[in-house]
């Protein structure tokens, strides 16, 4: 089962704009992840964020964690359109501290 | 390259025949992982390995599936007698971390198709 919701599904903006995904969840989690997904391609660790963490920064990424509304935003500063891919937040709740539970996803398309 | 390498990347076959995937883990990673992605979804874990151990099969993993991790390196995923739905890509991840206080490295994925 899908433990993160992401929105929107899919996202259409212009080269140099921000791009804002939001994820959420619906259980405790120890930590919640994002990870990107070019097409048809592996997936590539973003950033970790951690329960006891409300924000976090790593070039143009920024996430928040709003652990109260079991939430967390991913935003992609000035974009490119080598950001085109999916992206996809990630959580470890509970006793499983070995299994990622993964949502939907959110599919940026960032145009030239 | 030190990556996770999965074969192979693409395999076609037709309803009934069996096949086996193959992931080669980062190597000082005792941690290996199999998801499975179907078109528009996100990964869904289907079992977990610490070395050698598999320690969680989930639930995904019909009496079709076995995976196996010898030696605690490279691991195989065999989907025996297919059916159309298996059709989905497979991938693999290690970690040394678990991923409740570390990243999981993924490869590239091994694309089903069932015909």
């Amino acid at each position: 089962s899908q433990q993160g919701e992401e929105d929107p599904q899919a996202l259409s903006i212009q080269e140099g704009e921000n791009a804002t995904m939001n994820c959420s969840y619906k259980t405790s989690i120890n930590n919640l992840q994002w990870y990107r997904q070019n097409s048809g391609r592996g997936l590539v660790h973003l950033i970790l964020i951690r329960s006891n963490e409300r924000e976090k920064h790593s070039g143009r990424l920024r996430v928040t964690l709003d652990t109260s509304k079991k939430s967390s935003s991913l935003l992609i500063t000035a974009s490119r359109a080598a950001d085109t891919a999916s992206y996809f937040c990630a959580t470890v709740s509970g006793g499983s501290n070995y299994k990622l539970t993964f949502g939907k996803g959110t599919l940026l398309t960032v145009n030239p | 390259d030190t990556g996770v390498s999965q074969n192979p990347r693409h395999k076609i076959t037709k309803r009934g025949q069996n096949v086996t995937f193959r992931c080669d883990p980062i190597s000082e990673h005792n941690r290996l992982y199999w998801y499975r992605q179907t078109l528009g979804q996100g990964p869904e874990f289907l079992t977990y390995f610490q070395n050698e151990a598999q320690l969680e099969k989930s639930r995904l993993l019909s009496d079709r599936f076995s995976a196996e991790r010898p030696k605690g390196s490279f691991s195989t995923l065999e989907i025996q007698r297919t059916e159309q739905g298996d059709s989905a890509m497979y991938l693999c991840a290690s970690s040394l971390e678990g991923p409740d206080t570390g990243e999981l490295f993924f490869g590239e994925g091994s694309r089903l198709t069932v015909l």
